[in-house]
């Protein structure tokens, strides 16, 4: 497997205008997670699907970020409009979920990240 | 709120020496115990995770964690730093067997110096 895979791995964009970020989870895995990387905040959960379905949407910061999920392998995180604030490296990940005790919580397999500018 | 904190956002070593990089998280529930290593310009990737199996977990690269509930403590330490281990790692857990998802401390930064 190429493990997840994520594009654009860099973006610079103007504010206002609209981005959209793109990730394929690992084939096979049943959870994908969007986390934000900034120097301020460090790794901060945006939001997670379940089977294609968001589970917990609390961390996104406000209403121009969305994310949605139409397939088992594919997600988008758009942001519209952006802002010079919006700028981080958002990471993709994805994970095979099991409750077993020997295995414990689900092990994440991160993409190479998004780097996003915008000015 | 259930956290986890990291202390020293960079620690510096010479070539050989002993790593020990500290993770504390809050909580009176176990946890399960992640540290993840993020070279530079690359995703986060796995080193070790302790699943309460043994509290002593060993990791990749020689690294390994000790898990001392009574100290709410997850530290990583490695005998003898080499220069490939310059790298920003990070303390991670969750408090569910299932799949909540991992809260991550800020990083600590490890340069080794030749």
């Amino acid at each position: 497997d190429a493990g997840v895979i994520q594009s654009p791995r860099h973006e610079v964009t103007e504010m206002g205008q609209e981005v959209t970020l793109r990730c394929k989870p690992i084939s096979g895995h049943d959870y994908l997670f969007w986390y934000r990387q900034t120097m301020m905040r460090g790794l901060e959960l945006l939001i997670y699907f379940n089977n294609n379905v968001p589970i917990d949407d609390s961390g996104m910061p406000e209403d121009r970020f969305s994310a949605k999920m139409p397939n088992a392998s594919f997600s988008t995180l758009k942001i519209q409009p952006s802002e010079p604030r919006d700028s981080a490296v958002y990471f993709c990940a994805s994970s095979f979920g099991t409750t077993s005790e020997s295995s414990g919580a689900n092990v994440l397999t991160f993409g190479a990240g998004s780097r996003l500018t915008v000015l | 709120a259930q956290s986890v904190t990291q202390l020293g956002s960079h620690v510096s070593v010479s070539e050989g020496a002993l790593v020990l990089l500290r993770c504390n998280y809050s909580s009176s529930v176990p946890p399960y115990l992640f540290w993840y290593v993020q070279y530079p310009n690359q995703g986060l990737q796995l080193l070790l995770k302790y699943t309460s199996a043994a509290t002593l977990v060993k990791g990749i690269n020689g690294f390994e964690a000790e898990f001392k509930k009574s100290e709410t403590s997850f530290h990583l330490t490695k005998p003898s730093a080499h220069m490939s281990d310059a790298a920003e790692y990070f303390c991670a857990v969750s408090w569910n067997s299932g799949n909540t998802p991992l809260v991550f401390g800020k990083g600590t930064r490890l340069s080794v110096i030749a």
